[in-house]
């Protein structure tokens, strides 16, 4: 089973701040990773797919890169709103959905 | 508008059974995969099973195989989850979800989970 990791855990920013999740595949998985935010007592919701495409209504301060092991989402300008819990995801070649562990990004 | 309602969850002891619901709108059933994915309290993301879009495959994660069966009525819009044997970890939120791609489920690079249900907590525990 392919597993992903992401990177940090737990990561503490203020408003205004450029930061980085990264997302590790045990093994490589070209383009097929997605990205979600999820707020406390909320559904997840969708960000980024097929590693770098800005799902439909996401704002442009969200961008995912990577291919093959490592993968990166990156917001370029925090916002309030943006304080939440990110988990990477991916469908293996087993068809089964694979999710990070996930990053928790709080307000520092 | 894509809308997708999860009813069916509750309180149930160990051993028993369940079964979830996931009424679907807004967008035409049958030509999508869907999923459930759980969440157990403080806890990540967890896939639990997939249904492709005409029901004729079906896939199941470990935790859960040869104890859930996943069902869908396309006539009636409805995604379904039969649990049986439920233990203590399962207790978590069900969500179920719709994978844009492909009515079949294929590792096709564009897989993703598009919409969501608001998901129905199911606790076991005697």
């Amino acid at each position: 089973d392919i597993q992903l990791t992401q990177s940090p855990s737990f990561l503490s920013a203020s408003v205004g701040d450029r930061v980085t999740i990264t997302c590790r595949a045990s093994q490589g998985i070209s383009s097929y990773l997605a990205w979600y935010q999820q707020k406390p007592g909320k559904a997840p919701k969708l960000l980024i797919y097929a590693a770098s495409t800005l799902q439909s209504g996401v704002p442009s301060r969200f961008s995912g890169s990577g291919s093959g092991t490592e993968f990166t989402l990156t917001i370029s300008s925090l916002q309030p709103e943006d304080f939440a819990t990110y988990y990477c995801q991916q469908l293996n070649s087993y068809l089964m959905y694979t999710f990070g562990q996930g990053t928790k990004l709080e307000i520092k | 508008e894509v809308q997708l309602l999860e009813s069916g969850g509750g309180l149930v002891q160990p051993g028993g059974s369940l079964r979830l619901s996931c009424a679907a709108s807004g967008f035409t059933f049958s030509s999508y995969a869907m999923s459930w994915v759980r969440q157990a309290p403080g806890k990540g993301l967890e896939w639990v099973s997939a249904i492709s879009g005409s029901g004729g495959s079906t896939y199941y994660a470990d935790s859960v195989k040869g104890r859930f069966t996943i069902s869908r009525d396309n006539s009636k819009n409805t995604l379904y989850l039969q649990m049986n044997s439920l233990r203590a970890e399962d207790t978590a939120v069900y969500y179920c979800a719709k994978d844009p791609t492909l009515p079949r489920i294929a590792a096709a690079g564009t897989n993703r989970f598009d919409y969501w249900g608001q998901g129905t907590l199911v606790t076991v525990s005697s």
